[in-house]
């Protein structure tokens, strides 16, 4: 089966400084690659994602790349900001046919603290 | 709300106790799953109902027992619980298998288990 692997498993930088959080997994044949935040004590949220077709995908201070051949992603987080203090998770998925869903293997979170 | 509503927030039950997690959709997709979030580990998935295919993670105690009666309604049946079992149990959707794509989850809050 997939195996997630994500590290650091804390990250703390100060406000304004750029945070990087890499993942790695094990199965070739994975095509998607979700992130998660999870502030404390709320649900996780799905904050990007990105396909196998793609190198790299930006939303305003975040970014995720993907190198297929290294099997590794990496979410970006620039101009980090005290709100963006949260536990990330990254998941790997690959089309299954467990009745028709896309069961995604979790890295186990990294918990990024931005100090004022 | 996200579109995905978890009952209770809270429960603290104890050992010989039966209860019921509830959790309910109105995003209209076609995949509804339960997870458990134990500190310091990984996601962990418990049951999957996709097109109304039932999957489940063979490591999960029959104590736990999932219910779903439609698309928009899943159920988590908790009867002679342990003290182990205290964790977070998430419930999320998500609208799979269309085109061969996945997609990404849509989390509910989570019900807090505490089992005395």
């Amino acid at each position: 089966g997939e195996n997630v692997e994500q590290h650091p498993s804390t990250l703390s930088v100060q406000e304004g400084d750029s945070a990087v959080i890499k993942c790695t997994y094990s199965d070739s044949a994975s095509n998607y690659f979700p992130w998660y935040k999870q502030e404390l004590g709320k649900r996780p949220q799905l904050i990007i994602d990105i396909r196998s077709n793609v190198g790299e995908k930006k939303d305003q201070r975040i970014a995720v790349t993907l190198n297929k051949t290294a099997k590794h992603f990496s979410l970006h987080i620039t101009e980090t900001q005290p709100e963006d203090s949260a536990v990330y998770f990254c998941a790997a998925s690959r089309p299954q046919t467990l009745g028709g869903s896309y069961i995604p293997t979790f890295g186990r979170g990294t918990s990024l603290i931005v100090h004022p | 709300e996200t579109g995905v509503t978890q009952t209770p927030r809270h429960l603290v039950m104890g050992m010989t106790n039966k209860k019921s997690l509830k959790c309910e959709q109105h995003l209209g997709h076609n995949a509804m799953y339960w997870y458990k979030q134990s500190a310091k580990k990984p996601l962990e998935l418990m049951f999957v109902y996709s097109l109304e295919e039932r999957v489940e993670n063979n490591s999960v105690p029959s104590r736990f027992s999932p219910e779903c009666p439609n698309s928009s309604h899943l159920f988590l049946h908790l009867h002679t619980l342990q003290p182990e079992d205290s964790a977070l149990y998430l419930c999320a959707s998500s609208q799979d298998g269309i085109k061969g794509l996945n997609y990404g989850y849509t989390f509910g809050s989570g019900t807090r288990l505490t089992v005395v």
